[in-house]
């Protein structure tokens, strides 16, 4: 089974609009972490924003926020006033504590914002 | 200061040939990663590392091996290069005992197999 999925090849938004980007995810340990990163056309990859398993309140982080429903196992990232910098790939990733070291990433989103 | 850097950005080489890419980290991290991603854009876990065990993602042919001279270094040496070799290769590292610890990222070798 993924440990992370995406169902969203590509998405579209218009400039100053917000965008969700889905993910979910797959764990039976109590304790994770779960990350966004972006990858703009450069390449590099980008840490956007952080959410622990154990965490009361949703993460924000900017323009970033993550609506986290732990009981739907889900993480969706949520991009307020988008911006035409926002175009790039975006990664959804967990880190269980029981498999400390390792980090799964999902298939990725591709976000296009339009002028 | 490049937190994870690792050389070279571009490799270019023939099919059958030797190549190596280096990745250095001075973040103090403890694990350190390879990872593949494929012109589809997948991010594939090729192995981590730290200084108690080093896990192999079993689909990794062994061709690919990681060299680690110290804890700040984590080499990829890859034998016999074949086209499906031709991907972006990350380097990473983190740390074990941190849960909410992020993954760092360097900023990719794209190899070309010709």
């Amino acid at each position: 089974a993924q440990k992370i999925t995406q169902t969203q090849p590509g998405m579209f938004v218009q400039e100053k609009e917000a965008v969700t980007l889905d993910c979910t995810y797959d764990t039976s340990d109590p304790s994770y972490g779960l990350f966004w990163y972006k990858q703009p056309s450069s390449g590099e990859m980008i840490f956007l924003i952080y959410q622990g398993s154990y965490d009361q309140q949703n993460a924000t982080e900017g323009r970033y926020s993550l609506n986290f429903q732990k009981a739907r196992k889900s993480a969706n990232l949520v991009i307020s006033a988008s911006q035409l910098g926002d175009s790039a790939m975006y990664f959804c990733a967990m880190r269980e504590a029981n498999t400390g070291n390792q980090f799964y990433f999902g298939t990725g989103t591709s976000l296009t914002v339009i002028p | 200061d490049t937190a994870v850097s690792q050389t070279p950005k571009y490799l270019v080489t023939q099919m059958g040939n030797d190549k190596s890419i280096k990745c250095e980290q001075n973040l103090g991290h403890d694990t350190m990663y390879w990872y593949k991603q494929d012109s589809k854009k997948f991010l594939k876990i090729m192995f981590s590392y730290n200084n108690k065990e080093l896990i192999i993602n079993e689909t990794v042919p062994n061709r690919f091996s990681p060299k680690s001279p110290d804890k700040a270094h984590l080499n990829l040496h890859i034998n016999s290069l074949e086209l499906g070799d031709s991907a972006v290769y990350f380097c990473a590292s983190s740390l074990t005992d941190r849960g909410n610890e992020k993954l760092f990222f360097g900023s990719g070798t794209q190899l070309s197999v010709l």
